[in-house]
């Protein structure tokens, strides 16, 4: 059983296009995350949620929506895509607070925008 | 601003041999936990080894250990034995008990020579 799984692995797609990454987790975790890798392999986190509540959102742009239907649930939306978005989009789940532990990965999109 | 440094962006070390990545981190709260995760070229993110701050006693997982260093803010991940499917890129990674956002350095990558 996959603890964080993620879909697509691999996008390619034009410029201007709309698309979403589906995350989902089965740790029974009450945060998610979504992080990007860029090219240098550099992660930075974009987005945090908490029982499907956005508490972190690191200046990315209002391209990026991330929605949470359930706390199980965190998927990404992209509007608008343009070349720079080019990356490997990490999905990530923890437990929150006291006690607070590792971040579990998804095995990661590597969306290219052409 | 709590940031994390790896000041190697590369590392090589023969097979057999022993290893340390450095990793300092910059902070002003007190309880805090202190990761290194592991990306193969599957670039699936695995978490090697954890250390919870108020812990004094260094964290060790079969061939990987760690020299956490509090006043120093210094957390160095040292691999024994080295074996060729350590070869990945290594990165440092902080979290704050109470936050919900874990920030990694910039990653070592590491060679592993037969």
């Amino acid at each position: 059983d996959t603890a964080v799984s993620q879909t697509p692995k691999y996008l390619v797609t034009q410029m201007g296009n709309d698309k979403s990454i589906k995350c989902e987790q089965n740790l029974g975790h009450d945060t998610m995350y979504w992080y990007k890798q860029d090219s240098k392999k550099f992660l930075k986190i974009m987005f945090s949620y908490n029982n499907k509540e956005l508490i972190i959102n690191e200046t990315v742009p209002n391209r990026f929506s991330p929605k949470s239907p359930d706390k199980a649930h965190l998927n990404l939306h992209i509007n608008s895509l343009e070349l720079g978005d080019s990356a490997v989009y990490f999905c990530a789940s923890s437990r929150q607070g006291a006690g607070g532990t590792e971040a579990f990965f998804g095995q990661g999109t590597r969306l290219t925008v052409v | 601003a709590q940031t994390v440094t790896q000041s190697q962006p590369e590392m090589s070390v023969q097979e057999a041999e022993t290893v340390t990545l450095s990793c300092t981190y910059d902070t002003s709260e007190s309880d805090y936990y202190l990761f290194w995760y592991k990306q193969p070229p599957s670039r699936q993110m695995i978490l090697v080894i954890r250390q919870e701050a108020y812990k004094q006693q260094n964290a060790t997982e079969n061939r990987f250990s760690v020299n956490f260093q509090k006043a120093a803010k210094s957390f160095s991940l040292k691999i024994s034995d080295s074996q060729l499917g350590d070869a990945a890129m290594y990165f440092c990674a902080y979290r704050v008990n109470r936050d919900d956002k874990i920030i990694f350095g910039k990653g070592t990558r590491l060679h592993i020579l037969p």
